[in-house]
Order: C-alpha cells, then structure tokens, then sequence
C-alpha cells in the first residue's frame, strides 16, 4: 500500500560528495515537492515539480536541485553535500487543482554528512 | 514574525480529555488551512482541512477557523494515548499556492 516511495532510509555521506534521493509515487500524482525537516524549523520546502520537467524553487533551494524526466519520479541533488545539510528529507506528492495541499509523504531519508 | 506559529509543547493531557492545539498566522488573506499529525519517526499525514469561519468536525476531531484573528485551532476530543503526536498546521498564504507549515505542538496523551 506503500505510494510515495523513497530510495534510502538512511544515508551517511563525506562533506563534498554528491548526494541523489529518489522517491517514486504510484498514485499519478501532478505535483511533488521535496521538503527538509529540521528540529525547531519545521518543515521547509526546498523545490517542488507540478510537471514533468518542471521545476520550481521553494523556500530554501541553495546547495540543491532536482530533476523530474518521468511524471512519477521526482529526484533531489546535493551537488556537494555539506555538514549543515544533514536533515530529514520529505518527499511528497499531491493532485492538481482541489486536492493540490493533500500532501501525500513518503517515509523520509535521513542524511546525515560527516 | 513567523508565517505560522504553534507553541511546541508538550501538551500533556489525560486520556479521555479534550486537546486543544493552536496555530496563528501572519497572512490576513489566507484562504486555506490544514492540521497534519506526525507519530515520532513516521512522515507526516492530514488529518483535518478547514476553509471557511467557524467550526469543522470529523470524528473525535474539530477544527476552527477565525480569519479576523488569523487563529486555527484543532480540538481532539475523548483524548487516546493513540493521539500522542506532533500536529502541525499548514496555512496557504493567499499570493501563493505552497504550504506554510508551522513548526508543530508535540501532544502528550497519558493514561
């Protein structure tokens, strides 16, 4: 029953190193998004995808990118992972139109970079 | 002043009492607002959607707006230790489609 699927539970990466996350939904979904989850900050969108090939900066998109080539596939990058972006990543997915805030997530990926 | 605020707890209340989460925003013209609870170590998952003033129920769980105080609370009535989680309010401010989430209230529900 599992519809929004991320690639890696736990990831420990070295400062420097280029970081992918997946995540997969199955529910046919427009919209994706990709969040980080931090202690005290909450939930803050880093990009987000309301098509393929699509893409748009959130809140916090530096030291990020993403790549969306397949409707169902939405893929976050660290381009050179640095310490201060050891968090808790959420991937997401939602409807267009009324169901757009109806955020599925997935499990989450904990990164942690040394 | 952030977007979207929430005191953090915990709230601790017992079973079988009423919970009352609260959230206040900064964006007068907000249209749409949502509770989403989070059990510690799962992702998060939507619980409530509320639009217009006034009271909202679904189950054990009512949600009420108040645009002139840019206040939405979430009230959990016969408390469950089932119920122990952080909430989080999300606001859609109105020159944007994108979630604001607030930072969350952990509720502590002991038997």
């Amino acid at each position: 029953d599992v519809k929004v699927t991320q690639s890696s539970r736990y990831l420990v990466k070295r400062t420097g190193e280029k970081v992918f996350l997946e995540c997969v939904q199955d529910m046919d979904h427009e919209n994706m998004f990709w969040y980080r989850q931090d202690p005290g900050l909450g939930l803050r969108l880093i990009y987000f995808s309301y098509d393929v090939k699509m893409k748009e900066k959130g809140d916090i998109p530096e030291g990020y990118s993403v790549s969306r080539e397949k409707k169902e596939r939405f893929s976050l990058i660290l381009e050179s992972a640095s310490t201060n972006q050891t968090s808790m990543y959420l991937c997401a997915s939602s409807q267009q139109g009324t169901g757009a805030n109806v955020l599925t997530f997935g499990a989450g990926s904990r990164l942690t970079v040394l | 002043q952030k977007e979207v605020e929430q005191n953090s707890g915990p709230l601790s209340v017992p079973e079988g009492a009423i919970a009352s989460l609260n959230c206040t925003y900064s964006d007068r013209v907000s249209q749409s607002f949502f509770w989403y609870r989070q059990y510690s170590g799962k992702s998060p998952e939507l619980i409530m959607s509320i639009y217009s003033n006034g009271d909202k129920e679904d189950g054990r769980f009512t949600a009420q707006l108040n645009k002139a105080s840019q206040y939405v609370s979430l009230l959990i009535r016969d408390s469950q230790p089932s119920d122990s989680a952080t909430y989080l309010c999300a606001v859609v401010p109105y020159n944007t489609d994108k979630l604001i989430f607030g930072t969350g209230t952990r509720l502590q529900v002991f038997p």
